[in-house]
């Protein structure tokens, strides 16, 4: 079946420029992870939603990130005033719930390049 | 809160030969515990994971990975590594929803 899907694969952006960066999560999966992967900090957490939960924003780095989820499938990340240092991975991930015995299946990232 | 370090950043390997990737995690009362594996320009994968029960996770591709939980480590191994192993691979721990993980170690299988 569909795996997670990401777009755009990769998307070079001005200094200063907003981006928007898509996730279709697994059919049927209630949660949605956005984690960031660069070379100076590694793999980390940015922010999840649980069905209809309050997400947990607790990875977001600053107020210029945002996330959406519309009707608990579609997930949209949004860079507002983009700088070099948001350059980095973005993978989104899904789960048939947040926790427990629930594995995350990952899409295959968006590449931001912020010049 | 958790944490995750792998001890190794970069472990080259000749084909053939058994391999060990060492990662320590934070203590917590009950932890679960997982390997990803990240090929050249692909995304995560789930090589196995330690939710309880056994200590010793096989998962695929022949990999393995022990739960010790006195000296708070999950080491993933190999017996025999090919050259389609290199990649790079990821120790994570569950926290609350999220994954929480290490840096990363790159292996590299030489012929």
């Amino acid at each position: 079946g569909a795996g997670v899907s990401q777009s755009p694969s990769n998307k070079v952006t001005e200094k200063g420029k907003d981006v928007e960066l898509r996730c279709d999560p697994i059919s049927g999966h209630t949660a949605l992870y956005w984690y960031r992967q660069s070379l100076g900090q590694g793999l980390e957490f940015l922010i999840y939603f649980q069905g209809n939960s309050a997400p947990d924003k607790s990875g977001l780095p600053s107020d210029r990130f945002s996330a959406e989820r519309t009707g608990g499938s579609v997930s949209t990340l949004t860079i507002q005033r983009t700088q070099q240092e948001d350059s980095a991975v973005y993978l989104c991930a899904s789960s048939l719930a947040a926790g427990g015995l629930n594995e995350q299946y990952f899409g295959p990232g968006t590449r931001l390049t912020v010049t | 809160a958790q944490s995750v370090t792998q001890l190794d950043s970069q472990v080259p390997v000749f084909e053939e030969a058994p391999v060990e990737l060492r990662c320590n995690y934070s203590s917590s009362v009950s932890v679960y515990l997982f390997w990803y594996v990240q090929y050249p320009n692909q995304g995560l994968q789930l090589l196995l994971k330690y939710l309880s029960g056994s200590t010793l996770v096989k998962g695929i591709n022949g990999f393995e990975a022990e739960f010790n939980k006195s000296q708070t480590s999950f080491h993933l191994r190999k017996p025999s590594v090919h050259i389609s192993d290199t990649a790079e691979y990821f120790c994570a721990v569950r926290q609350g929803g999220k994954l929480i993980f290490g840096q990363g170690t790159e292996l590299s299988v030489k012929p």
